[in-house]
């Protein structure tokens, strides 16, 4: 079945670069996503990418999507402390693989230290 | 900007009551949905719904759950009969077609006890 996977802590210091990974098993997926959940929050669409791309640039943002190994990175550059929160990774599904039906990864933890 | 607002942010009720969680989608959007996130979990997705049916629902969107849109703004969850392990997260979300990104509410936190 349709699962996503990510790793479950990074963490760094202020100022480097964080890449939180994700992969998944639907080829089939037209839409991948990165959502960011602070403490005691909602999810936070973050970015999202088209699954005909490779890549996609917003600001401090980069997203990679290696189709052929159905892994999806999010690259933070500059990384603040405000960046701290569980980064969640979600790919679409559903009968008519529209964009309604997400599955998520289990989140990221990222920690980042002053 | 705006925005899914959910209704309440935290409800307390005990095994066996029913509740009603409410959401208000944005404006303009059609599809709805309701995820849940049981602490330490992964996101979950329960239903979704466009048209005023259900398009989809997941196992765990069993027969204790209904969801319904009883006027033009709201969008509800009700589970009879809650269990403790209904404790959770609920979410509910929105997206403008079904193949555009959704939009989440802060959530609500219910607590069976």
């Amino acid at each position: 079945g349709e699962d996503v996977e990510q790793s479950l802590f990074l963490s760094v210091r202020e100022g480097d670069s964080s890449v939180i990974n994700c992969t998944y098993t639907d080829s089939s997926s037209t839409y991948l996503y990165w959502y960011k959940q602070e403490p005691g929050a909602g999810l936070q669409l973050l970015t999202y990418i088209f699954s005909n791309m490779d890549m996609k640039q917003d600001q401090r943002l980069t997203v990679l999507l290696n189709k052929k190994d159905k892994h999806l990175s999010l690259r933070i550059a500059d990384t603040q402390t405000g960046d701290s929160a569980i980064y969640f990774c979600a790919e679409t599904a559903g009968i008519y693989n529209q964009g309604g039906k997400l599955i998520f990864g289990q989140g990221t933890e990222l920690s980042v230290k002053p | 900007e705006p925005e899914v607002t959910q209704t309440p942010s935290h409800q307390v009720t005990q095994m066996g009551q029913e509740v009603i969680l409410r959401c208000v989608p944005i404006s303009n959007h059609l599809y709805f949905y309701w995820y849940r996130q049981i602490l330490g979990q992964k996101v979950e997705f329960l239903v979704s719904f466009y048209n005023n049916e259900i398009s989809e629902k997941s196992e765990i969107f069993d027969d204790q759950f209904s969801v319904e849109r009883p006027d033009g703004s709201n969008f509800t969850l009700k589970i009879r009969s809650t269990k403790l392990e209904d404790s959770a997260m609920y979410f509910c979300a929105s997206s403008r077609t079904g193949n555009t990104e959704a939009f989440f509410g802060q959530g609500t936190r219910l607590t069976v006890v």
